[in-house]
């Protein structure tokens, strides 16, 4: 069974940059895998960010970046605001039409 | 704009059935793949089910093959999730999105608000 792997938690300073990682518990994540990206505050649904590696989904600013960062997908938050504090999950297609949602990232602005 | 409403979530006894509804507006469905995606408490985002924009493609996550159908009703901009058969760790709130304009994107592009399912004796 693949794990899809995210950091459980990372913080960052406002007016920063962090870089949320999503990767597989076996080999590695590429452009192949369609990495998306979403964005969930507590109570409310999930925003998509990202998807297709590095697409922005529409209205969402360009502070919000993705990419393959060696054996991972990543995503980068550049000039970090407080409402940017949130859960941020990957999701990766793994072929056969099947998704795994990482376990998510709990990222903290302080 | 662009709008996903879920109903038919409750609570239900193990090895009952529910269905699951989610209304869509604000853009023309039956040319958008849709997803069901869930959320345990306190846990995170699980895939459930897709299904392809007229409906003639659906594909489950192992655990809930055999016990759920997706299904859509084009005309009504409408779709569902039925389950049987539900177990304790069905419990969770039901997420309805939208496939990105490109089924080849594979992802979810505009989410609902969810409905709660409970499944208790």
């Amino acid at each position: 069974q693949t794990v899809v792997t995210q950091e459980p938690s990372f913080s960052v300073s406002p007016g920063g940059t962090v870089t949320l990682t999503c990767g597989l518990s076996s080999g590695s994540v590429s452009t192949r895998y369609y990495p998306s990206w979403y964005q969930q505050t507590p109570g409310q649904a999930p925003r998509t960010l990202i998807y297709s590696t590095n697409t922005r989904s529409s209205g969402v600013p360009d502070r919000f970046s993705g990419s393959i960062l060696g054996r991972k997908a990543a995503l980068t938050i550049t000039g970090a605001q407080a409402d940017d504090e949130s859960d941020y999950y990957c999701v990766l297609y793994m072929g056969s039409a099947s998704w795994v949602f990482g376990g998510g990232t709990k990222l903290t602005v302080l | 704009q662009v709008e996903l409403v879920e109903s038919g979530g409750g609570v239900v006894q193990p090895g009952r059935s529910l269905r699951l509804s989610c209304v869509a507006s604000g853009f023309t469905f039956s040319s958008y793949g849709m997803y069901w995606v869930r959320q345990a408490p306190g846990k995170g985002l699980e895939w459930v089910a897709v299904i392809s924009y007229d409906g003639s493609n659906k594909y489950y996550t192992d655990s809930v093959k055999g016990r759920f159908t997706i299904s859509r009703d084009n005309s009504k901009n409408t779709l569902y999730l039925q389950m049987n058969s539900l177990r304790a760790e069905d419990t969770a709130l039901y997420y309805c999105a939208r496939g990105t304009s490109s089924w080849y994107d594979y992802a979810m592009d505009v989410w609902g608000q969810g409905t709660t399912v409970t499944v208790s004796s």
